[in-house]
C-alpha cells in the first residue's frame, strides 16, 4: 500500500523556522514528482511546492518562494521542506502529495499523508 | 495566479445527483485537459476522485463522474449517499508557472 506520513510540525514565532518530513512507502519514490500542500484553518488547498524525482527541479508558490525550500532523499525515501522566515499566515495543515503522473506533479496527486500542523504565533 | 471558481455549497437528498461546477480561463481549464477533482471528508485529508477532466483512479466508483465545456468543468455525484458529505476542490494545470491552480472548495451537503 502506498503511505506518506508526515512530521515535524508544531508552534514556532514569526519569523522562525521549522522543517517538515514526509516518510513514502508502498512506491517507487525515486521516479515520482511530490508535492506539498497546505490547508490553513477553515480554508481551501493551497498549493505550495514540488520537486522532481531525481531532485534536479523545484517548483514554489509565489507565496514561499525565497522563504521554503523543498528537497528530497530517495536513498531514504523522504520529503522535505524547510520552512524559513515564517509568518503567521504560513499556520496550515501541510500535507504531502505524490505526483499521479510521475513526471507531473501538475497533473493530479493521488497519494495524500493525513498532514502535520504548522502554528505560527505573532 | 488566480483560483479557480467553485460554489461554496450545493446540497441534495440520499440518491439525488448533484453537479460541482469548476471555472477557470484559457490559461487553464479552457485549453487543457488537465482537470482533477478531490473529496475532502471532515477531519481527512484529500482524496483523489477524477484526472484529466473525466478519469478515475483504481477504486473510485462510477458515481462519480467529470466534464468539461469551455472554461468550465463539472464533477457530478449520482445516487447520492450520506458518506459524499465533504468538501470538494478542483485543480488545474496553468499555463502560468508554477502551473497548478486549485480552486476554492465547494461543501456538499447530503440533506
Amino acid at each position: 500500500e502506498e503511505q506518506l506520513l508526515e512530521s515535524g510540525g508544531g508552534l514556532v514565532h514569526s519569523g522562525g523556522s521549522l522543517r517538515l518530513s514526509c516518510a513514502a512507502s508502498g512506491f517507487a519514490f525515486s521516479s515520482y514528482a511530490m508535492s506539498w500542500v497546505r490547508q490553513a484553518p477553515g480554508k481551501g488547498l493551497e498549493w505550495v511546492s514540488a520537486v522532481s524525482g531525481s531532485g534536479d527541479n523545484t517548483y514554489y508558490a509565489d507565496s514561499v518562494r525565497g522563504r521554503f525550500t523543498i528537497s528530497r532523499d530517495n536513498s531514504k525515501n523522504t520529503l522535505y521542506v524547510q520552512m524559513n522566515s515564517l509568518r503567521v499566515e504560513d499556520t496550515a495543515v501541510y500535507y504531502c502529495a505524490k505526483a499521479y503522473f510521475p513526471s507531473y506533479y501538475y497533473y493530479g496527486l493521488d497519494v495524500w499523508g493525513q498532514g502535520t500542523t504548522v502554528t505560527v504565533s505573532s | 495566479q488566480s483560483a479557480l471558481t467553485q460554489p461554496p455549497s450545493v446540497s441534495g437528498s440520499p440518491g439525488q445527483s448533484v453537479t460541482i461546477s469548476c471555472t477557470g480561463t484559457i490559461s487553464d481549464v479552457g485549453t487543457y485537459n488537465r482537470v482533477s477533482w478531490y473529496q475532502q471528508p471532515p477531519g481527512a485529508a484529500p482524496k483523489l476522485l477524477i484526472y484529466e477532466v473525466s478519469n478515475r483512479p483504481s477504486g473510485v466508483p462510477d458515481r462519480f463522474s467529470g466534464s468539461k465545456s469551455g472554461n468550465t468543468a463539472s464533477l457530478t455525484i449520482s445516487g447520492l449517499q450520506a458518506e459524499d458529505e465533504a468538501d470538494y476542490y478542483c485543480s488545474s494545470y496553468t499555463s502560468s508557472s508554477p502551473h497548478v491552480v486549485f480552486g476554492g472548495g465547494t461543501k456538499l451537503t447530503v440533506l
